[in-house]
């Protein structure tokens, strides 16, 4: 079956510097890849999506890559603020998991320290 | 505002009471989807819905049912609660990938 890893040790990180996670996937051939922010006690929030033929995205501080060949994407928060600190979900969608289903992975603290 | 809203947001209730948590989107969004969040687990897809009257199964459908007669709502139905559907539960409704999730619904089934 599907599995989706994200690092379940919180990753803590110095005001500035950057912030990497990681997500690993094994049995599967997404479409696309997205990266979801959770506050405590709140919803998903949607941050990025990445196509299966695109190798990178930016927006603003946030830059993710996708590498279909290590079946692996790397999500970057650069110029980390404390306002970075959340929950980090990857979530794959589509390709040999079906179209319109999302599996997410458990996700990944970043707590940024000032 | 553009939002997805849930009702209840927390909800106690007992063994084999039905129940049925409201889900509506003012986004003209075509999918919706249920989730529910659990520690150690994380995000599970319960059902989605494509469009009016269409709806399918996600990762952990049983126990649970759905309907959409309408766009804009999509509840979620217990006919028989058990303690193990005592989770987080989240709505999302999505356009071009792009999931907006609601504020959550934290149910207690004892």
């Amino acid at each position: 079956s599907q599995k989706i890893e994200q690092n379940s040790e919180a990753l803590n990180i110095q005001e500035g510097k950057t912030a990497t996670l990681t997500c690993n996937y094994t049995n599967y051939s997404p479409a696309y890849l997205q990266w979801y922010r959770q506050d405590p006690g709140r919803g998903p929030v949607f941050l990025l999506l990445i196509r299966e033929n695109e190798k990178e995205k930016r927006k603003e501080r946030l830059k993710v890559t996708f590498d279909t060949t290590l079946k692996q994407s790397l999500f970057h928060i650069t110029a980390s603020q404390p306002a970075d600190s959340a929950t980090y979900l990857c979530a794959l969608e589509g390709g040999s998991y079906g179209n319109n289903r999302l599996a997410f992975g458990k996700g990944n603290q970043v707590v940024v320290i000032p | 505002e553009a939002q997805v809203t849930q009702n209840p947001r927390y909800l106690i209730t007992v063994t084999g009471k039905k129940l049925t948590v409201t889900c509506s989107q003012n986004m003209n969004h075509e999918y919706m989807s249920w989730y529910r969040q659990d520690p150690g687990l994380g995000l599970r897809q319960i059902y989605y819905s494509m469009n009016v009257e269409v709806t399918d199964k996600g990762d952990v459908p049983e126990g649970y049912k759905v309907s959409r007669k309408e766009k804009r709502n999509f509840p979620l139905i217990l006919e028989s609660p058990s303690p193990n559907q005592t989770s987080l539960y989240f709505c999302a409704s999505a356009t071009n990938n792009e999931q907006f999730f609601g504020p959550g619904t934290r149910l207690t089934v004892l």
